[in-house]
């Protein structure tokens, strides 16, 4: 299994364009996630989906969108960059964990590190 | 809101020093608790994990975290830490039946050889 997938690794973007950061994972999970990582901060949730066609927002939403059409595939969408998406951008899957518990771990890609001037 | 603080920001020993990294959840029902580490240019890995039973849980590499319900608390350890335990180190909680995680701020470790 490849796991987590995530294309580009690099991009730079000048302000305003537009871009589509790639996620795909091979382990036939049914919850994916969006993640961004800034300096000092942590790990901050921008989007998950539970299911193909299912996605609701996280933490810091705003400037991004995305799309489950399949299981596989989580695709982030940024339609007007700004400065302040410059950012490591990490997806994530996960198994929803067995009936009964609340156990499971999410899996990480190596993530997408965009600047956007 | 439930949040996960992390109170070292950085921390540099020498090797075969011992590790302790601090967390603190805010939440009073019931979670699960994690340890993430990310190598230089690396993505997060699991280093080890506490859904429930024993609350000392060993993960790899000679880690290991003990959760302390009434202090709200899971910090990580090592008994010896070598160079290449240089790396981020991020605590995360997952609460109730919620699908996300929360994460912490994270800790820089610095191992000089």
């Amino acid at each position: 299994n490849a796991g987590v997938t995530q294309t580009p690794k690099f991009r730079i973007l000048k302000i305003g364009q537009s871009m589509t950061l790639q996620c795909t994972q091979d382990m036939n999970h049914n919850y994916m996630y969006w993640y961004r990582q800034d300096p000092g901060m942590g790990l901050k949730l921008i989007y998950y989906s539970v299911g193909a066609g299912i996605t609701d927002k996280g933490e810091v939403p705003n400037g991004y969108n995305v799309s489950r059409s399949t299981t596989e595939d989580f695709p982030l969408r940024l339609e007007l960059a700004a400065p302040s998406q410059t950012s490591v951008y990490f997806c994530a899957s996960s198994y929803p964990g067995l009936a009964g518990t609340l156990g499971y771990e999410q899996y990480f890609g190596p993530g997408t590190r965009l600047t956007v001037t | 809101a439930q949040s996960v603080s992390q109170h070292n920001h950085h921390v540099i020993l020498s090797e075969a020093a011992s590790l302790e990294l601090g967390c603190n959840y805010s939440y009073g029902g019931t979670v699960n608790l994690f340890w993430y580490v990310q190598y230089p240019g690396q993505h997060l890995q699991l280093l080890l994990k506490y859904f429930s039973g024993d609350p000392l849980v060993k993960g790899i590499k000679g880690f290991e975290a003990e959760f302390i319900k009434s202090k709200f608390s899971f910090n990580l350890r090592k008994p010896s830490v070598q160079w290449s335990d240089t790396a981020e180190y991020f605590c995360a909680v997952k609460v109730d039946s919620s699908y996300k995680l929360i994460f912490g701020s994270g800790t820089r470790l610095l191992v000089r050889p």
